[in-house]
């Protein structure tokens, strides 16, 4: 069965430190999406990012750098110089190549001025 | 205009009313979801739609029930509203065929069931 776990409930931290949010995700398949979504206070869903199972590439974008390592089964996300705009809860999701997504349960990230 | 909308953005209904959210998209898509929020409970998969005729139930359907009209929308009725769904609930889309498409979310509809 697939599952994915964010073991980071909340985090805080300064403006300008880096951030890194966790995501773990367990599949039995060989092929496999992840995804990065995130809520600001708004309460909109933004999608972010979206990994296939056969890359493995580091992927960074400005300041969000995303780390796929299949040998440990994670798919960090990291803020790299936080503002007070990246605040938001982010989610971790994970879809095998059957009919639905799997969400994480989020972590909600403060970025203090 | 924004692709995925959602109408109403906010619901108070009493327990026992019948409420009916609706989902409306302007990317033609085939694929539409309905998921709902709860604090801490990440997203939870209500009902999925990959046509106008066909129709799946996700993780959490009890208690809701929907429609799919066109392939624009997308509607989810609770026919006896009770208080525990209260809850923030999106619509979603994807293109494609498969679930591993990127899913595209509505901004969301507050619901509180008194």
């Amino acid at each position: 069965a697939q599952k994915v776990t964010q073991a980071q409930t909340e985090i805080s931290v300064v403006e300008k430190e880096d951030v890194t949010l966790d995501c773990v995700y367990e599949t039995r398949d060989t092929t496999y999406y992840l995804f990065w979504y995130k809520q600001p206070p708004s309460g909109e869903l933004v999608f972010l990012i979206r990994r296939n199972s056969f890359d493995e590439q580091n992927e960074i974008s400005g300041r969000y750098s995303w780390n796929f390592q299949k040998s440990t089964s994670s798919f960090n996300f990291t803020i790299t110089a936080s503002q007070v705009v990246d605040s938001a809860v982010y989610f971790c999701a994970l879809s095998e190549d059957h009919d639905k997504i799997i969400f994480g349960k989020g972590t909600r990230l403060h970025i203090l001025p | 205009d924004a692709d995925v909308t959602q109408t109403p953005r906010n619901r108070i209904t009493k327990t026992g009313k019948r409420i009916m959210l609706e989902c409306s998209q302007t990317k033609g898509h085939d694929r539409m979801y309905w998921y709902r929020q709860d604090p801490g409970l990440g997203l939870q998969l209500i009902y999925y739609s990959f046509d106008v005729k066909d129709i799946n139930k996700g993780e959490i359907s009890d208690g809701y029930s929907v429609s799919r009209q066109a392939q624009a929308k997308f509607s989810l009725s609770l026919e006896s509203a009770i208080p525990n769904q209260t809850a923030l609930y999106f619509c979603a889309t994807s293109e494609g065929q498969a679930s591993t498409d990127t899913q595209y979310f509505g901004p969301g509809t507050r619901l509180t069931v008194l």
